[in-house]
């Protein structure tokens, strides 16, 4: 059971314009999320979190949204450089669950010139 | 965030052999992690690497195929023992100081013939 989805594995985007990646969920204990993103022969990077109280959260040219009626969250990218391509995972944290991270199976992001 | 490597980065081990993969993280942590990732999919947490008790397996884990260890705050091990194809994966530990972020090692590539 896929609990956290990203269903568009692969998205292309143009120098300068806004990437947007998606992310559902289908268990509303999750209370935490988060994005990571993963370069060829890396470990995953940790990008940006939000709590499940907050709607949105902002740093630098990243900002996740999260819709918890529609159990939805979305990373924007503005603008979207080369080097953010990428594989971007999303995952979530279920209350009282202590540390364990849930992720998605990640969007193969690549920004061309 | 922490920094945190890796040994091997990589390796080709036979069928029925173990090896144990070193993390170390350069500064004191409260976690520390062990996750799977096998081709074409999502990183599944393996365990939880307790200090100075036995680590903490997830659902489909087991202490005498993963056997964990972490000796201090900065250093823990995972050994796959008797290997077979099957497991053939990136093994990727992490850590997380602090709220829920966690971050990652480069990870090691594995390849069971």
């Amino acid at each position: 059971d896929q609990q956290v989805k990203q269903n568009s594995p692969s998205l292309s985007v143009q120098e300068g314009r806004i990437s947007i990646l998606n992310c559902d969920y289908t268990n509303s204990m999750f209370d935490y999320f988060l994005w990571y993103k993963k370069y060829p022969a890396e470990g995953p990077t940790f990008l940006i979190s939000i709590s499940s109280i907050k709607d949105k959260n902002e740093d630098g040219r990243f900002t996740v949204f999260l819709n918890k009626s529609a159990k939805h969250l979305s990373l924007h990218i503005v603008p979207s450089q080369p080097g953010d391509s990428a594989v971007y995972f999303c995952a979530a944290r279920l209350t009282g669950g202590g540390n364990k991270l849930t992720f998605g199976t990640g969007t193969q992001l690549k920004v061309e010139l | 965030s922490a920094v945190i490597s890796q040994k091997p980065s990589r390796d080709i081990c036979q069928r029925g052999t173990s090896l144990t993969i070193q993390c170390q993280v350069d500064s004191q942590v409260t976690m520390m992690f062990w996750y799977r990732q096998q081709p074409g999919q999502s990183l599944t947490l393996i365990a939880t690497a307790n200090q100075g008790s036995e680590a903490t397996y997830e659902s489909g884990f087991v202490i005498d195929k993963f056997p964990i260890s972490r000796p201090n705050l900065t250093f823990s091990t995972l050994t796959v023992s008797n290997m077979s194809p099957e497991d053939s994966s990136i093994y990727l530990c992490s850590a997380r100081r602090g709220s829920y972020e966690q971050y990652f090692g480069p990870g090691t590539r594995l390849t069971v013939t």
